[in-house]
């Protein structure tokens, strides 16, 4: 049980384009979904935090209009990161939390999406 | 802010020794504090979770202690094997994040 996937898992694109990232949570469902961004060699570090139906809270540094999210649903949220640039490529993690889940309980991590802006 | 560290940063040892991996957070208000394994290029594995509230929890080869108090978890493996590889991180849940550590990169060598 707590399975997160991602969708894609690798991607690659050209510098100036939109990527989206899907976030599922496949047998349980997420009021809270967390994206994390990690770059080579370092730790992850929180981006945003998203709530099904509500708008997402970002982190201090994170530029809002370029990494949107959406928590459509309380299986689905989606990364878009728009006019991607080379310093954007990086590894993408998501997580969720489950409905019946406490503030404090356990976050199930997705497998990752690698991007690679060229 | 909670700061999470983890030491040593990189590690190789021989096949069978034991591993011991350290972290050490800053604020001891914590939900529960969490040990992952990530291999190259890929997501992160969940290995133990311990809560506020406990000491220590076991899984098979792997042991987790916590003092709250002090703002220490440590992270044993039993007899390493070359499977053992990768990077490990430790979390800490504040309630609404978790704040992770910067890993423990783990070479056994054969």
């Amino acid at each position: 049980g707590a399975v997160v996937s991602q969708h894609p898992s690798w991607v690659i694109c050209k510098s100036g384009t939109s990527v989206k990232i899907e976030c599922r949570s496949l047998d349980f469902q997420a009021t809270t979904m967390f994206w994390y961004r990690q770059f080579p060699k370092q730790s992850l570090m929180l981006m945003a935090t998203s709530n099904e139906g509500s708008k997402a809270t970002y982190e201090q540094g994170v530029e809002k209009d370029k990494f949107l999210i959406n928590h459509a649903s309380l299986t689905l949220s989606t990364l878009t990161v728009t006019s991607a640039h080379p310093e954007d490529s990086s590894f993408y993690i998501c997580s969720a939390r489950s409905l019946a889940g406490a503030i404090g309980n356990e976050q199930f991590f997705g497998p990752g999406t690698r991007l690679t802006v060229l | 802010k909670q700061e999470v560290t983890q030491i040593p940063a990189a590690l190789s040892v021989p096949e069978g020794e034991n591993l011991v991996l350290n972290c050490s957070f800053t604020d001891s208000a914590i939900y529960n504090l969490q040990w992952f394994r990530q291999d190259p290029g890929k997501g992160l594995t969940s290995l133990l979770l311990i809560q506020s509230s406990q000491r220590e929890q076991t899984s098979g080869r792997l042991n987790a202690s916590l003092d709250k108090s002090s703002g220490r978890s440590t992270l044993y493996i039993a007899a390493s094997q070359p499977g053992d590889s990768a990077t490990y991180l430790c979390a800490v849940n504040r309630g609404n994040r978790l704040a992770f550590g910067k890993g423990n990169q783990v070479v056994v060598i054969p």
